[in-house]
């Protein structure tokens, strides 16, 4: 069984500027991939980024970026020029994926980041 | 529609009443989920359905829950004798599924529906 941990409850950060959150985790296998989503007041899960376990290229979108440490079972995200819209709680996932590489069934997610930007 | 949809958005019951919360996943999706969420807590695994193959059914908490897809689409989630415990927000989501075009199977969700048993 693989397990999902973030061990930040609550992070705050002022406009503009960068926070990192912490998430890993523990698993045997050895394909599968990584996803941070976001949940805003609205409720709606929406997906931020994304990371295969088998490249080595940490991946970023726009403002978004990760820093995944393989070895360590790392997978933390990084928010760079914090805007009040990232006010939400994110969560980390984790996701198997066949011999294909593509991944497939469920997600275990971690207990959740209560992230807010301050103006 | 564009998106995962899920109704009722919000369910208020009465402790041992029967409670059905629906899903329609997006148009062409094989595979659809649904996830638990209590207070304040992260996303915990119900069941899994993935075209037409038997669901993976590991996540069900107990008997008193189950679940349907019907024609490959529209899910249903039932929950029965509902229990004050059972107080949590119902997520759906919907992927392509493995046999999709992308190596990344995103699931995209549902706005939930919060469940509240009195």
């Amino acid at each position: 069984a693989q397990t999902v941990t973030q061990s930040q409850p609550e992070m705050s950060v002022q406009e503009a500027e960068t926070v990192t959150l912490s998430c890993t985790y523990d698993t045997s296998e050895s394909n599968y991939y990584l996803f941070w989503y976001k949940q805003p007041p609205s409720r709606q899960m929406i997906l931020v980024i994304r990371q295969e376990a088998y490249k080595q290229q940490n991946a970023t979108e726009n403002r978004f970026s990760v820093n995944f440490q393989k070895a360590a079972k790392s997978f933390s995200l990084k928010i760079s020029d914090s805007q009040l819209g990232d006010t939400a709680m994110y969560f980390c996932a984790f996701g198997r994926s066949n011999a294909g590489g593509t991944s497939y069934g469920k997600l275990t997610f971690g207990q959740g980041t209560i992230l807010t930007v301050h103006p | 529609g564009a998106g995962v949809s899920q109704s009722p958005s919000n369910k208020v019951t009465e402790k041992g009443k029967d409670v059905e919360l629906r899903c329609d996943p997006i148009s062409g999706h094989t595979a659809l989920y649904w996830y638990r969420q209590s207070l304040g807590q992260g996303l915990e695994f119900l069941i899994y359905f993935q075209g037409n193959s038997a669901p993976d059914k590991s996540g069900l908490p107990s008997d008193r829950f189950s679940a349907e897809r019907t024609g490959g689409s529209v899910s249903t989630l039932t929950i029965q004798r509902t229990q004050q415990e059972d107080s949590a927000v119902y997520l759906c989501a919907s992927s392509l599924g493995p046999g999709g075009v992308t190596s990344t199977d995103t699931q995209y969700f549902g706005p939930g529906t919060r469940l509240t048993v009195l």
